[in-house]
């Protein structure tokens, strides 16, 4: 089946420990996106792919990044994990926008990361 | 603005029972999607129904409708005969050509079915 997968379900990193979450995808979506999701929230858009182009959220931390090397795979980085990091980081894809129906986002298991 | 209200934090319902969740919107942009997605303690969100603005007949799937009311800016989620399944966290979520296509979600309705 196709679908979105996220590795490793469960992350623990230390304070300051660089990490690094990824994403695969076989739906071969054009659109790739990472959310945070703090407990009992809504999810909070982290950024986005149109393909190889990169889209920042305004209030997205410097310490976040991503990569996308492509079309199948995507990675978060977070450079210096602060204890408020510390939350469920879900990987989406949806097809081009314009190209025709709803684009409804299909989303991963999800990583949970904890800050020591 | 753009913006997704739902007023339930939580709610309850009976196994086997219908349950309406409640969903208003706000925008300006006439062409706009509704989304439903349900969220177990799993944590992974689950696609359920899609509205399009200009769709003339409310969106079915399997035990899930929406119902659409655009004239109120409402897109309420009906779930027919409750499962225990069922249970979980529920976000109603918006996209607009204004949002670039990215999806605004509401707060979220926890939902608990009880047998």
């Amino acid at each position: 089946d196709a679908m979105v997968i996220q590795n490793p379900r469960y992350q623990v990193t230390q304070f300051g420990k660089p990490v690094t979450l990824s994403c695969s995808q076989t739906l071969n979506h054009n659109v790739m996106y990472w959310y945070q999701q703090k407990s009992s929230q809504a999810p909070k858009l982290l950024f986005h792919y149109y393909d190889k182009d990169f889209n920042n959220e305004a209030d997205t931390p410097d310490n976040f990044q991503s990569r996308r090397p492509n079309t199948s795979f995507c990675f978060l980085d977070i450079r210096s994990p602060g204890l408020g990091d510390a939350a469920m980081y879900l990987c989406a894809t949806s097809r081009l926008p314009g190209t025709g129906g709803s684009y409804e986002q299909y989303f991963g298991p999800g990583t949970r990361l904890t800050v020591t | 603005a753009q913006k997704i209200t739902q007023t339930q934090p939580g709610m309850f319902v009976q196994e086997k029972e219908a349950v309406t969740l409640d969903c208003t919107y706000d925008t300006s942009d006439p062409s706009y999607g509704l989304f439903w997605y349900k969220q177990p303690s799993s944590g992974e969100m689950i696609f359920l129904i899609y509205q399009g603005s200009y769709d003339q007949q409310n969106a079915t799937e399997g035990r899930y409708s929406l119902n659409f009311q655009k004239a109120r800016k409402s897109a309420n989620l009906v779930i027919s005969a409750s499962q225990l399944g069922d249970s979980a966290m529920y976000f109603c979520a918006m996209r607009t050509r204004d949002s670039s296509y990215k999806l605004i979600f509401g707060s979220g309705t926890r939902l608990l079915v009880r047998p």
